[in-house]
This record gives structure tokens, sequence and C-alpha cells, in this order.
């Protein structure tokens, strides 16, 4: 069965310092790549998606992900993180020929310090 | 206005009632999901809707049920209340592109207390 690993439960950064959250995938069917993010007390936003091409994407709010098939990894990142980015953060990911279902990660609160 | 609303935004109720969770959309979007957040746990599929005529159970579908009333409502009963159906749920929408490509959008969710 697909599975998503977010293995990072918690991650705290300064504002102003670089952010990578992980996301890894196991299947062998060719993935449909998401981020979203769930801000306090809100609904799950769309960051960024991948379905094909260029495996380097961009997002809203200054994100980008890259999809790395041979690490099976769907990593998002920013250089410079706002207060307002603190949220918790959720890959998901679907399969073709599977597309009605998203598998989701469990998630990785981000914190950020003034 | 948002493009996917759930009613309630909030509910508590109590071990054995009855309640329904309610999902319009003005996307256009054929397809339509449940979902549950649990702290810990992401996201998992309740059931699903391609179009008024179809619904597919998902992951966790039992105690659980829904009607799609109209393309753009979907809604999800609890028939009996358990304290384990705490959580949040979500609605979610979509449409199959010609690329067969299908991107999720959601809802505020609904945050439900059992008691």
């Amino acid at each position: 069965a697909q599975s998503v690993t977010q293995p990072d439960i918690h991650i705290t950064v300064s504002e102003g310092a670089s952010l990578e959250l992980r996301c890894n995938y196991s299947y062998g069917a060719t993935p449909y790549l998401f981020w979203y993010v769930q801000s306090p007390g809100q609904g799950l936003q769309l960051l960024l998606k991948y379905f094909s091409g260029d495996t380097l994407v961009q997002g809203i709010k200054g994100f980008e992900a890259e999809f790395k098939r041979s690490q099976s990894s769907f990593n998002l990142r920013k250089p410079s993180v706002h207060w307002s980015d603190a949220a918790e953060y959720f890959c998901a990911v679907g399969f073709s020929g599977s597309a009605r279902q998203l598998t989701f990660g469990s998630g990785t609160q981000l914190t950020v310090l003034p | 206005d948002a493009d996917v609303t759930q009613t309630p935004r909030n509910r508590i109720t109590k071990t054995g009632k009855r309640i329904m969770l309610e999902c319009s959309q003005t996307k256009g979007h054929d397809r339509m999901y449940w979902y549950r957040q649990d702290p810990g746990l992401g996201l998992r599929l309740i059931y699903y809707s391609f179009d008024v005529k179809d619904i597919n159970k998902g992951e966790i579908s039992d105690g659980y049920s829904v009607s799609r009333q109209a393309q753009a409502k979907f809604s999800l009963s609890l028939e009996s209340a358990i304290p384990n159906q705490t959580a949040l749920y979500f609605c979610a929408t979509s449409e199959l592109t010609s690329g067969r490509q299908e991107t999720q959008y959601f809802g505020p969710g609904t945050r439900l207390l059992v008691l």
C-alpha cells in the first residue's frame, strides 16, 4: 500500500532562516505530489503541486519543492521564513490510476521564533 | 465568498445522537470527498463521490454515511455518534482535467466533539 512519511513532527526555526520540510513516499507508480498548509483554526490551503515536467515547482507564499524520484522525496523549502509561516504542513501523494484518493502524511508543525 | 463551505463549523453532541455535517461548493466540481483529521494521523478518507449517482467508501467509512444531494452538495452523517468520532472533518472537491490531473480543494473544516 502507498504511504507518505513526514519524519519531522515539529520543527522550530528563527524568522529569516531557511526552511526545509521533508516528505517521502513509498509506491511504485508515478506519483502526483502536493503540499498543503493548515494555519490555526483554518482549512487546508494548497501551496504547490507536481504532476509532471520540471521537478522543481514553485508555489505560493515563496515556497518551492523538488521532486526527486531516486529518493522518493518531495521536500518543501523556503529561503527565508516569516512569522506568518507558522502552521502545520501536510504532504500528500496521489497516483495515476488512483487519483481519486490522496494519501496524507501525518504533518509537520512549524514554529517560527522572532 | 468561499468556494467550499462547511456547516456547522463547530458542533458538540452526545453519544448516540445522529448528526449531519454539510458541505457545499461553488467550484462546479464533480468530485467531492469527506476526510477526518486526528492529531498525528494526518487526514483519512471517509467517503468520496465522483458524481451525483456515485458514492464510494474510503479508508474509514464504518460508522458514517453520506448523501450527494446535488453536484454542489455532499453531506456526512453519523447515525449514532460515539466519542472516538471526535475529530476535525474536512470536505474537499476536485475535478479531473483532460490530462487526468486532479487537485483537491478543501473547506474550512467542522470541529466535532462527541461527549
